[in-house]
C-alpha cells in the first residue's frame, strides 16, 4: 500500500496567515493526488485534484504543488472559514489511502 | 449532483449492515462510485469501488471479505453492505463519486453513523 505521511498534524495560525501543509508519498504518484478539507460532523469537500488542479469553485487563495513525492497544499492568506481538517489523498493505485490529516485551528 | 444517503443504524456485534447512497443529478453509470469510512477522531478509510456501468468491484484488501458493494442502476443508488461487525466498526461511512479518469472524490454524501455496541 501506498503511504500518505502528512505534516504537521496539528498547525495553529491567524487569519490572514499563509499556510503550508505537506503531504509525502512513499512511492511515485504521477501527480494522482488530491486535497480535501473537512468540517466537523461534514463530509470531506475536494479542494485540489492531479495535485495542482483547483476544483470549480474553491477560492485562488487554495493551490496545490508537487515535487517528487512530496506535495503541498497552501492557502495563501487563511479566512474564517479555512479553519478545519485537511487530507490528502493518493489515487495512483488500490487501496486509495489518504493522509493522517492536518488540523488547522485558529491562534 | 447529490447523493443522499440513508440513516444512522445501530447494529449488535456479528451483524450485518447495508447502507444506500441514492444520486440525482448526473448519469450514474458514467462513474464509479467510492465507500469511505471514518471512525471517531481519525482519518479516512477507502473500502472499495463499483463502476456503476458495468459493476465491477475492487475491495479493501483489509475489508475484502467482509464487504459488499452493490448498485441498482434503475434506481441510481449504490450500496455497501459490511458483514460479522464488531466495535471497531463504529464510524461514519461515506459514499463518494469519482470520474473514469480518477483524479478525485468529487462529490460526497452526507455520511451514515453506523454504531456497533451490544
Amino acid at each position: 500500500d501506498i503511504q500518505l505521511t502528512q505534516s504537521p498534524s496539528f498547525l495553529s495560525a491567524s487569519v490572514r496567515d499563509r499556510v503550508t501543509i505537506t503531504c509525502r508519498a512513499s512511492q511515485g504518484l504521477s501527480s494522482y493526488l488530491a486535497w480535501y478539507q473537512q468540517k466537523p460532523g461534514k463530509a470531506p469537500k475536494l479542494l485540489i485534484y492531479a495535485a495542482s488542479t483547483l476544483q470549480s469553485g474553491v477560492p485562488s487563495r487554495f493551490s496545490g504543488s508537487e515535487s517528487g513525492t512530496e506535495f503541498t497544499l497552501t492557502i495563501s492568506s487563511l479566512q474564517p472559514e479555512d479553519f478545519a481538517t485537511y487530507y490528502c489523498q493518493q489515487l495512483k493505485s488500490f487501496p486509495y489511502t489518504f493522509g493522517q490529516g492536518t488540523q488547522l485551528e485558529i491562534k | 449532483v447529490q447523493l443522499v444517503q440513508s440513516g444512522s443504524e445501530v447494529k449488535e456485534p456479528g451483524a450485518s449492515v447495508k447502507l444506500s447512497c441514492s444520486t440525482s443529478g448526473f448519469i450514474f453509470t458514467s462513474y464509479a462510485m467510492h465507500w469511505v469510512r471514518q471512525a471517531p477522531g481519525q482519518s479516512l478509510e477507502w473500502m472499495g469501488w463499483i463502476n456503476a456501468g458495468n459493476g465491477v468491484t475492487k475491495y479493501s484488501q483489509r475489508l475484502q471479505d467482509r464487504v459488499t458493494i452493490t448498485r441498482d442502476t434503475s434506481a441510481s443508488t449504490a450500496y455497501m453492505e459490511l458483514s460479522s461487525l464488531r466495535s471497531e466498526d463504529t464510524a461514519v461511512y461515506y459514499c463518494a463519486r469519482s470520474a473514469a479518469s480518477l483524479w478525485s472524490f468529487d462529490y460526497w454524501g452526507q455520511g451514515t453513523l453506523v454504531t456497533v455496541s451490544s
